[in-house]
């Protein structure tokens, strides 16, 4: 599985885009980006996943560059509640779906 | 929106005894899966199970463990001889492929071994 990277901690205003970047120079054309991101010791939550094309739900959006290299996670307008720890994830299509959870990046949304 | 449970929220239990953790899946998914997650450390896979049967497990999986979908909604993992270090966070998972849907997870089992 190919090993994404993080910047360790990102600090946001409440109210502005929050946006996070995650390297994954190493993923292979079946491979799917996953974002997650877990609150204080709650369970991990399931925000947004693609491919190749950029995708959008009512939590985030999740910009991929066209070599595949690289994402980026976009909270439109961050909310004290967003304040987590958000993982990037890449999972290959088809294995037998394991997640494999790195240190990911902990958001901090100020007032 | 439907949901993963789990029960009981927090479990105290003396070392060496047997120890089972519950966890009701989301109702028309078929693959189940539990993490794990030692206090300030990184979320790790333990097991995933399809078809009543085990398709993978990591090395931490040892013998001790062990995973049964004893009926249509409950999805279990006990851990027979349980030890201090196996103190920690239990996630469950599920989803209804293994390829591109989400793993929804549960709010977790705090394990806690005296």
């Amino acid at each position: 599985d190919a090993k994404t990277t993080q910047p360790t901690s990102m600090d946001c205003a409440e109210g502005r885009a929050a946006n996070l970047p995650c390297n994954h120079s190493t993923i292979s054309g079946n491979e799917y980006v996953y974002w997650y991101r877990q609150i204080h010791s709650q369970g991990p939550q399931y925000i947004i996943h693609g491919l190749k094309n950029n995708e959008t739900n009512e939590m985030a959006s999740l910009i991929i560059t066209e070599d595949r290299k690289s994402s980026t996670l976009i909270l439109p307008h961050a909310t004290l509640r967003d304040t987590a720890v958000y993982y990037c994830i890449v999972r290959v299509v088809g294995n037998t779906g394991k997640l494999i959870f790195g240190q990911g990046t902990t958001l901090q949304v100020k007032p | 929106e439907p949901e993963v449970t789990q029960t009981p929220s927090h479990q105290v239990t003396q070392m060496g005894q047997e120890v089972i953790l519950r966890c009701v899946p989301i109702s028309n998914h078929l693959y189940f899966y539990w993490y794990r997650q030692i206090l300030g450390q990184k979320v790790e896979f333990l097991v995933s199970f399809y078809n009543n049967e085990i398709s993978e497990k990591s090395e931490i999986f040892d013998d001790q463990f062990s995973v049964e979908r004893p009926d249509g909604s409950n999805f279990t993992l006990k851990i027979r001889s349980t030890k201090l270090e196996d103190s920690a966070m239990y996630f469950c998972a599920s989803s209804t492929s293994y390829s591109n849907q989400p793993q929804h997870f549960g709010d977790g089992t705090r394990l806690s071994i005296l």
